[in-house]
């Protein structure tokens, strides 16, 4: 079974540039988060979404950071404008459910930095 | 401030060695997990634990949750190489469908 995947894997851009992240979540699938971890510190929950609707994004900074879900497969996840403390790995994962039992399963990242 | 601190941030070990990691809150949590995070990977799951004082043990790993459920141990006997990586844990504070709090990480490090 494939995992989630994402691109790019790594992003080097300047400060005040926009960016854009893609995730496919494992099929069947029907919750999707987005997580930023910053180096030496663990992942932080930037918003999760249910099918294509948004279950919580109290933690992402709104007035920069945009994501979407249209069809209710893949997402992106958009920094515009990108500022020097957005240098981080960002996270997708997946799960089959919203609920505790349900495992996320975690891409490889992609890392961001900002110049 | 890290609602859930995790000690050590570093730790780097001789093969053989055994060694545990601590995960430490004030707030009472409905369930714990623990993550291994290797470089250039996302966190994979270890475990879950919901019950207040449970044991698991996962080969040479115990995990164990504390009787209040603020409070988590992972344990490693005889570490090898393949144990290096970021650990992970992450609490639940509400009920199963609340999001998922990340605690600071524990970075090991087995040598030969």
């Amino acid at each position: 079974e494939a995992g989630v995947a994402q691109s790019p894997r790594y992003k080097i851009i300047e400060k005040r540039q926009s960016v854009a992240f893609w995730c496919n979540p494992i099929s069947g699938h029907a919750t999707l988060y987005w997580y930023q971890q910053i180096l030496g510190q663990g992942p932080k929950l930037l918003i999760q979404f249910q099918n294509n609707g948004v279950v919580d994004d109290s933690q992402l900074p709104k007035d920069r950071f945009s994501a979407e879900r249209l069809k209710g497969v893949d997402s992106t996840l958009k920094i515009q404008p990108a500022k020097l403390e957005d240098s981080a790995v960002y996270l997708c994962a997946s799960s089959f459910g919203a609920g505790g039992s349900n495992e996320q399963f975690f891409g490889p990242g992609t890392r961001l930095t900002v110049l | 401030t890290q609602l859930l601190e995790q000690s050590p941030q570093f730790l780097s070990i001789q093969e053989g060695e055994n060694l545990t990691v601590y995960c430490n809150s004030s707030s009472v949590f409905s369930s714990l997990q623990w993550y291994r995070q290797e470089p250039g990977e996302g966190p994979v799951l270890l475990v879950t634990v919901v019950t207040g004082g449970e044991v698991k043990k996962l080969k040479r790993l115990t995990f164990q949750f504390g009787d209040a459920r603020k409070d988590s141990s992972l344990h490693i006997t005889a570490a090898q190489p393949g144990d290096t990586g970021l650990y992970l844990c992450a609490g639940r504070l509400g009920g199963t469908a609340s999001k998922l709090t990340f605690g600071t990480g524990t970075r090991l490090q087995v040598t030969l």
